[in-house]
């Protein structure tokens, strides 16, 4: 198993650019998440679903959007980035519930200039 | 709504030393509590979670955590610190109204040889 992954890697983008990051899991999770992790303030929610063809709103979601057109895909969209979205994203996924362990994929690195 | 906080950004101990990072919590009801541990560079992993019954929660490597509901804590521990552990931890809750999962704001272990 491949557990969580994230493409790409690494992103440098333009003001007014955007971009879509991918985030797959072979667990057969009902529920994924996105977050962002910027310096000294932890993960912060962006949106979340909780089921293939669901999404919502997390803590911070202005500037994304996000599509879980498949149970196993969960895309974040950047439509017109800004430096503010400079940030490293995780995804995660979680079998049931909020409350069960989450798993967390590597990371996307993004710069927004 | 559920929060946690980690009042230390920093911890440093001697190899060999006990170790404490320190979590405290605010929630609504029976809390769920977890930690989680980010090596560089990479994502989130699961060290252990609180659900209810014992107090003392033993995880992965070696941790463990003491959930004391009266000071409203849920401090991870470690009798001896070995160099490897150096990461950042995170303390985290899930919601209560199935609409943000708080993270603490993270606390660096450096273990020094």
């Amino acid at each position: 198993n491949a557990g969580v992954t994230q493409t790409p890697k690494f992103r440098v983008l333009k003001t007014g650019q955007s971009m879509t990051l991918l985030c797959a899991q072979d667990m057969n999770h009902e529920y994924m998440y996105w977050y962002r992790q910027d310096p000294g303030m932890g993960l912060r929610l962006i949106h979340y679903s909780v089921g293939e063809g669901t999404t919502a709103k997390g803590e911070v979601p202005d500037g994304y959007n996000v599509s879980r057109l498949k149970k196993q895909n969960f895309l974040l969209g950047l439509e017109s980035a800004a430096p503010s979205q400079t940030s490293v994203y995780f995804c995660a996924s979680t079998l049931g519930s909020f409350s069960d362990t989450q798993y967390f994929g590597p990371g996307t690195r993004l710069t927004v200039l | 709504a559920q929060s946690v906080a980690q009042p230390e950004d920093q911890v440093n101990v001697a190899e060999g030393n006990p170790l404490t990072v320190k979590c405290t919590y605010s929630v609504s009801g029976n809390p769920y509590l977890f930690w989680y541990v980010q090596y560089p560079n990479r994502g989130l992993q699961f060290l252990l979670k609180y659900i209810t019954g014992d107090n003392l929660v033993k995880g992965s490597y070696g941790f463990e955590a003491e959930f004391n509901k009266s000071q409203t804590s849920f401090h991870l521990k470690k009798p001896s610190a070995l160099v490897s552990d150096s990461a950042l931890y995170f303390c985290a809750v899930p919601p209560y109204n199935n609409n943000d999962m708080r993270f603490g704001a993270g606390t660096r272990l450096t273990v020094k040889p």
